[in-house]
């Protein structure tokens, strides 16, 4: 069965670093998504992507933030200047549809302890 | 602001038990409504609701929308142990944007 897949499945950093989270969707899906989820609370939106733009982005998702579809199958999230705020869990999504069509898939996650 | 509430929080059950779990829901540009179950990591999807009054089954699983009230309730019966889970309700709007609900937590007990 298709599923998304997300790397590094744990990663620890130092404050004020950069990481890079990654992410294959599933290979026919056009919608793409990150969420976050600080443990214990909601799992929160942080942005949606559709035709190598930003569709929709959550007031979370600040220029500390970026996303990319470098090469055609991976999707990655950037994070600068990490704080311990950010230390979460990051799930990827993707979907066949946008508004209309389809369920969202989600990857593992990927776990991001700042320190 | 979109807002998703579900209740109740948690709830402790004996295997056999059949459960109600509630969401409801305010959110401008309403597409559909999701329903998750949370294990130990990702979200692993369940139903997909977009019209109001439509079962929608899956085994002992089972889910219906009411877009007038602007809830939506997941049934389980016949409880397993394998049932404890955290379970998601999230509803879908412009673009695909889910907002979650802050989830129930489910535990069968033997």
């Amino acid at each position: 069965e298709p599923e998304v897949t997300q790397t590094p499945s744990h990663q620890v950093t130092q404050m004020g670093q950069e990481v890079i989270l990654r992410c294959v969707p599933i290979s026919n899906h056009l919608y793409f998504y990150w969420y976050r989820q600080i443990l214990g609370q909601k799992v929160e939106f942080l942005v949606s992507f559709y035709n190598n733009e930003i569709s929709e982005k959550s007031e979370i998702f600040d220029d500390q933030f970026s996303v990319e579809r470098p090469d055609g199958s991976n999707f990655t999230l950037k994070i600068r200047s990490t704080k311990l705020e950010d230390s979460a869990m990051y799930f990827c999504a993707s979907s066949e549809g946008g508004q209309f069509t389809g369920e969202l898939f989600f990857g593992e996650g990927s776990r991001l302890t700042v320190l | 602001e979109d807002k998703v509430v579900q209740s109740p929080l948690s709830l402790v059950v004996h295997e056999g038990d059949t459960v109600t779990l509630n969401c409801s829901y305010e959110v401008t540009n309403f597409r559909s409504l999701l329903w998750y179950k949370q294990e130990k990591k990702a979200p692993t999807f369940l139903f997909m609701l977009t019209s109001s009054g439509i079962e929608k089954k899956s085994g002992r699983l089972s889910s219906i929308l009411d877009k007038k009230e602007l809830f939506s309730i997941l049934n389980i019966t016949a409880t397993q142990t394998g049932d404890s889970a955290i379970y998601l309700c999230a509803v879908r709007a412009l673009y695909g944007k889910l907002t979650f609900g802050q989830g129930t937590i489910l535990t069968v007990h033997p």
